[in-house]
């Protein structure tokens, strides 16, 4: 198993070019979820995918939008990207949302954007 | 902000030594969870309490969880150097759909 995997694991952008990352995890999970982490501060939720065809913003969507393009994969788009859209981003999945499950989150690996 | 708050937010100790991280946060909460984030990687579950429980081991974690106090700590024992990394807690609100709130997290240091 690969667990959650991100492509790219680097980009830098110019200001209002757009990009999208990608996100897959291969532990058949319910829920998704993107963050930002910016230095010194903990993660960030941006969007999340309680299940497969709903999506929800979270603490910081704006600039942001996501697809739940099935099961496997959760994607995050900047549409015009800005200085301030320069950050570690994490992908992460958990089995469920919600009573009787731990939510326990399993990440991927990361995509260090620049937007110069 | 209903955001944990970690404490201290560096700590620096020498092989074989324990290292105590606290949480802090503000609303009720279903579980507690911590996390490990090695530099330049993701973040890895390490152990998780629930509302109910007041203490959990997992190997040398030893985690506390004070909910009149709305704090809980994380206890590392005998650490190597092996264990530097940044610690984060992460909160699952009572009334929740599954989203965790992070912590700023405790940066450690080990020193062989």
């Amino acid at each position: 198993n690969a667990g959650v995997t991100q492509t790219p694991k680097f980009q830098v952008l110019k200001t209002g070019q757009s990009m999208t990352l990608q996100c897959a995890q291969d532990m058949n999970h319910n829920s998704m979820y993107w963050y930002r982490q910016d230095p010194g501060m903990g993660l960030r939720l941006i969007y999340y995918s309680a299940s497969e065809g709903t999506t929800d913003k979270g603490e910081v969507p704006n600039g942001y939008n996501v697809s739940r393009l099935n099961k496997r994969e959760f994607s995050l788009r900047l549409e015009s990207a800005a200085p301030s859209q320069t950050s570690v981003y994490f992908c992460a999945s958990s089995e469920s949302p919600g009573r009787g499950s731990t939510d326990t989150q399993y990440f991927g690996p990361g995509t260090r954007l620049t937007v110069l | 902000s209903q955001q944990g708050e970690e404490d201290p937010q560096a700590l620096s100790i020498q092989e074989g030594e324990n290292a105590t991280m606290n949480c802090s946060y503000k609303t009720s909460i279903n579980n507690l969870q911590w996390y490990r984030q090695n530099s330049g990687r993701g973040l890895v579950h390490l152990i998780l309490i629930r509302s109910n429980e007041r203490e959990k081991h997992s190997g040398r974690l030893r985690v506390t969880l004070d909910t009149s106090k709305k704090s809980s700590s994380l206890l590392i024992t005998a650490s190597r150097a092996a264990d530097t990394a940044s610690y984060f807690c992460a909160i699952l609100r009572r009334s929740n759909t599954g989203k965790l709130i992070f912590g700023q997290g405790t940066t450690l240091q080990v020193k062989p």
